[in-house]
Order: structure tokens, then C-alpha cells, then sequence
């Protein structure tokens, strides 16, 4: 059962377009982590969010949590061509000594010049 | 700070072989590291997770006594593909944290090719 459903999985704009990524779930995570990965490297992570309705901006991204922490969206604003890669989200849920990090399965995104 | 150095970043061997891939945190303690697998243009798969001096934890329907996991030091980590075959072929991730509340930390991956 995927647990995170992220939306869209591909995604193709023109450079200077703005676009929306969505991480939605039926469970509630302590805390959701956005990552970007290039090809043939491993993930980065961009931010994590914590506390719910949480709103925290990295230069042209914005990603919020929402207020139940069950999702998450990530908007770029003015998309360019260096902002190309596949963007995850990852949902952690953690108990006593259980920790797990759940991907959901990513958004490619592409922005041609 | 916090990086993981993973090693080798691509190798290619024949089929029966078996593969070491190692994953080294270069500036910290981790106490807990995974092993994900990652299939083109796919997300990642948890296959382990596995805490320093003791037995790694494999998610359903990952094969233990094939991908053999070892976590010896809080620096050092490897994943064990015995007797690989082409289906095997894949991208291998690990990452590492040191404790409670810490993002995980990822390596570069290593791209595995059984011919």
C-alpha cells in the first residue's frame, strides 16, 4: 500500500512557468522532508516540515505542511532549467525505537528553456 | 557537514557474482543506517534498516540471505548482493542518521549492473 501519494509524476513546463507538486497521505507523519534528485546521485534534502499549517520558503520554492500533517505541497515560482529533476517527498513516522522514512513516488519535473 | 560516501558508484559484473557496496559517513556517528533501491525514474524502496552491532531489519519481501547487510561501526555500513543476477541490476542508495529527530543523510547511490 503506498502510503503517500504525490501528484503529478511527470511534469513538463516552459522556464518562467510557476507549478504545484501535491504529497497527500491518509496517515499522519511527525514530519514530511522534500528532496531533490538529479541523475545518477542521491537525494537532497530541501527542507523539512514540522508543526501543521507550517509554510516555509527556500528562494522561488514555498512547500507548506498541512494542518493535519497528512499532506504536504511544494509550489515554484518562476520555474528555470536548473530547477529540473525529481522532487520527492518523504513522510517520517517514528515510535519508540520504529523510525521510517516513506517516499512517496516522485515528480519529474523538466523545465526547457 | 554530514556526508555519506558511498562506494563503488558503479560497477558491472558478471551474473553469480557477488557485490560489496559500502556506505561510509565521513563527519559524523550514524547510528542508524538504510538501504534503499531505486529503479529509473522511480522513487526509492526501503529494502533495510540496520543500527550499529546489531541485525539489520528487511522489509517485507526483501531477501535477507541475498542482500546481506553489515553495520559494524557507527561509520561504516555494507550491502552484500550474493550471487547477483540481472534482475538485480538497479540503483542502490544508502543513507545514515545519527539520532532522533536528525534528517537522514544520503550517499550518491551505486549503480549496479549484472550482465
Amino acid at each position: 500500500t503506498q502510503l503517500l501519494e504525490q501528484s503529478p509524476q511527470f511534469l513538463s513546463i516552459q522556464e518562467g512557468e510557476n507549478l504545484t507538486v501535491y504529497c497527500n497521505s491518509s496517515s499522519v507523519f511527525s514530519s514530511l522532508q522534500w528532496y531533490r534528485q538529479e541523475p545518477g546521485e542521491g537525494p537532497v534534502l530541501l527542507v523539512t516540515v514540522v508543526t501543521g499549517g507550517e509554510v516555509k520558503k527556500l528562494k522561488r520554492l514555498t512547500f507548506q505542511f498541512g494542518d493535519a500533517r497528512k499532506d504536504s505541497s511544494l509550489h515554484i515560482t518562476a520555474a528555470q532549467p536548473g530547477d529540473t529533476g525529481l522532487y520527492l517527498c518523504a513522510g517520517e513516522q517514528s515510535g519508540g525505537s520504529n523510525y521510517k522514512l516513506t517516499f512517496g513516488k516522485g515528480t519529474l519535473l523538466t523545465v526547457n528553456p | 557537514g554530514a556526508v555519506v560516501s558511498q562506494h563503488p558508484s558503479w560497477v558491472i559484473c558478471k551474473s553469480g557474482t557477488s557485490v560489496k557496496i559500502e556506505c561510509r559517513s565521513l563527519d559524523f556517528q550514524a547510528t542508524t543506517m538504510f538501504w534503499y533501491r531505486q529503479f529509473p525514474k522511480q522513487s526509492l524502496m526501503l529494502m533495510a534498516t540496520s543500527n550499529e552491532g546489531s541485525k539489520a531489519t528487511y522489509e517485507q519481501g526483501v531477501e535477507k540471505d541475498k542482500f546481506l547487510i553489515n553495520h559494524a561501526s557507527l561509520t561504516l555500513s555494507t550491502l552484500t548482493v550474493t550471487s547477483a543476477h540481472p534482475e538485480d541490476s538497479s540503483f542502490y542508495i544508502c543513507s545514515a542518521r545519527t539520532v532522533n529527530n536528525q534528517p537522514q543523510h544520503f550517499g550518491d547511490g551505486t549503480r549496479l549492473s549484472i550482465l
